[in-house]
């Protein structure tokens, strides 16, 4: 199957520092990426929707200016969570949506973020 | 508004036995159903998918259940292994927008 990475796997930080996280479709071309967020024993909550060249699509309650998505080409993604507090600790995933047939949706292996 | 209803929460089963996580929706212009398997720390994994033109789908040990009329289906795992243990998401999609289910943590005893 489709191969999308995610780096790092863990990271962290100290309070008031910014993060970055990568998202890469290594066999695919990915027009449509997703950034969601996972608490612990709790399903997938999507954080925003991201089109290549184009602005990212938050969901609501999500503040687009402390988690910048940047979404440069077919393959790359990025979020970077910006002034990380306490509060940002969490698991966050990214998934990308195979362009060929626009329905599959394979995952990152996940960021965990710790912010002291 | 939660479109897709996902049960149980919790399951356990016995080594050899069949596991079995059941969804609901609402949305009758869903047109993708897949599953997803996640192991703690790492991204979920797609499992098994099925299209509402199709009423079961297999793969191995995993079958897909699909009741159109009922807007339900489920996913079956037959001896079911404590490698299995895991949390499993239901979805359904509209032309690639995709909605979850809040999860299933299997667990399967040796």
């Amino acid at each position: 199957g489709a191969v999308v990475s995610q780096h790092p796997s863990r990271v962290i930080c100290k309070s008031g520092t910014s993060v970055k996280i990568e998202c890469r479709s290594l066999d695919f071309q990915a027009t449509t990426m997703f950034w969601y967020r996972q608490f612990p024993k709790q399903s997938l909550m999507l954080m925003a929707t991201s089109n290549e060249g184009s602005k990212a699509t938050y969901e609501q309650g999500v503040e687009k200016d402390k988690f910048l998505i940047n979404h440069a080409s077919l393959t790359l993604s990025t979020l970077t969570v910006t002034s990380a507090h306490p509060e940002d600790s969490s698991f966050y995933i990214c998934s990308a949506r195979d362009g060929v047939t626009n329905e599959k949706l394979f995952f990152g292996s996940g960021t965990q973020l710790s912010v002291l | 508004q939660q479109q897709v209803k996902q049960s149980p929460q919790s399951l356990i089963v016995q080594k050899g036995g069949i596991s079995i996580i059941n969804c609901a929706y609402e949305n009758t212009a869903f047109d993708y159903f897949p599953w997803y398997q996640q192991f703690p720390g790492k991204g979920p994994a797609l499992l098994i998918a099925i299209r509402p033109d199709v009423s079961e789908k297999k793969e191995g040990r995993f079958t897909i259940s699909f009741n159109k009329s009922a807007k339900q289906f489920s996913l079956h795992i037959m001896d079911s292994q404590p490698g299995d243990s895991a949390t499993y998401f239901c979805a359904a999609s509209i032309s690639g927008d995709m909605r979850f289910g809040a999860g299933t943590r299997l667990t399967v005893k040796p």
